[in-house]
């Protein structure tokens, strides 16, 4: 089955610095590449994903990119912002309807 | 738009009692549905899932159960409780019907065994 391995387990930035955040999979059949932000006491939101067919996303300021050939796919925030402070999780496609999660990555923006 | 709701919020049981947590969904037919256990904040844990009513996959054999009665109706169960069942439990649904899609995760039940 499909593993998500993610790094670093724990993230500190000052406030207006970039984070980034990385993960690797196994499964190269994996086509769904979503991020999640988890606030202390609340279900993990989606922030931003990306498919297979393309190597970079946008929002705002944040962005995904993904290298299918190495199978990895990363994180990143610019001017981050103390509100950005949660657990970040990357999940990969494993199978029919499933996603595989990665550990997560806390993340502490300082003020 | 689409809602996910569970309940309840919070729950402390002793150890040997049963569980009941349910997971609705509006403004949505013929959902994919999840149970995950999240222990000490991090990292989830998928226990079953659904791709219709009737149709359940385990993915962690335990003291748990689950049902879907409904269409938009998922049910977690234990006849016992065991110290070890203590976490936040996340219900999540996606579209129905396709491979393995976004998943919207609903509020959670934090459950706390004593």
């Amino acid at each position: 089955g499909e593993n998500v391995e993610q790094h670093p387990s724990t993230l500190s930035v000052q406030e207006g610095d970039s984070a980034v955040i990385k993960c690797t999979y196994s499964d190269s059949a994996s086509n769904y590449f979503p991020w999640y932000k988890q606030e202390l006491g609340k279900g993990p939101q989606l922030i931003i994903d990306i498919r297979s067919n393309v190597g970079e996303k946008k929002d705002q300021r944040i962005a995904v990119t993904l290298n299918k050939t190495a199978k990895h796919f990363s994180l990143h925030i610019t001017e981050t912002q103390p509100e950005d402070s949660a657990v970040y999780f990357c999940a990969a496609t494993s199978g029919y309807s499933t996603l595989t999660f990665g550990k997560g990555t806390m993340l502490l923006v300082s003020p | 738009s689409q809602t996910i709701h569970q309940w309840p919020a919070t729950l402390v049981q002793p150890v040997g009692s049963p569980l009941s947590l349910e997971c609705t969904v509006e403004g949505t037919s013929n959902p994919n549905l999840y149970w995950y256990r999240q222990a000490a904040g991090r990292g989830l844990q998928l226990l079953f899932y659904s791709v219709g009513i009737g149709q359940i996959s385990s993915e962690v054999p335990q003291n748990l159960s689950a049902s879907r009665p409904q269409d938009r109706q998922f049910i977690l169960s234990s006849k016992k409780l065991l110290l070890s069942d203590s976490g936040f439990y996340l219900c999540a649904w996606s579209v129905g019907g396709g491979s393995a899609d976004t998943q919207y995760f609903g509020p959670g039940t934090r459950l706390t065994v004593l």
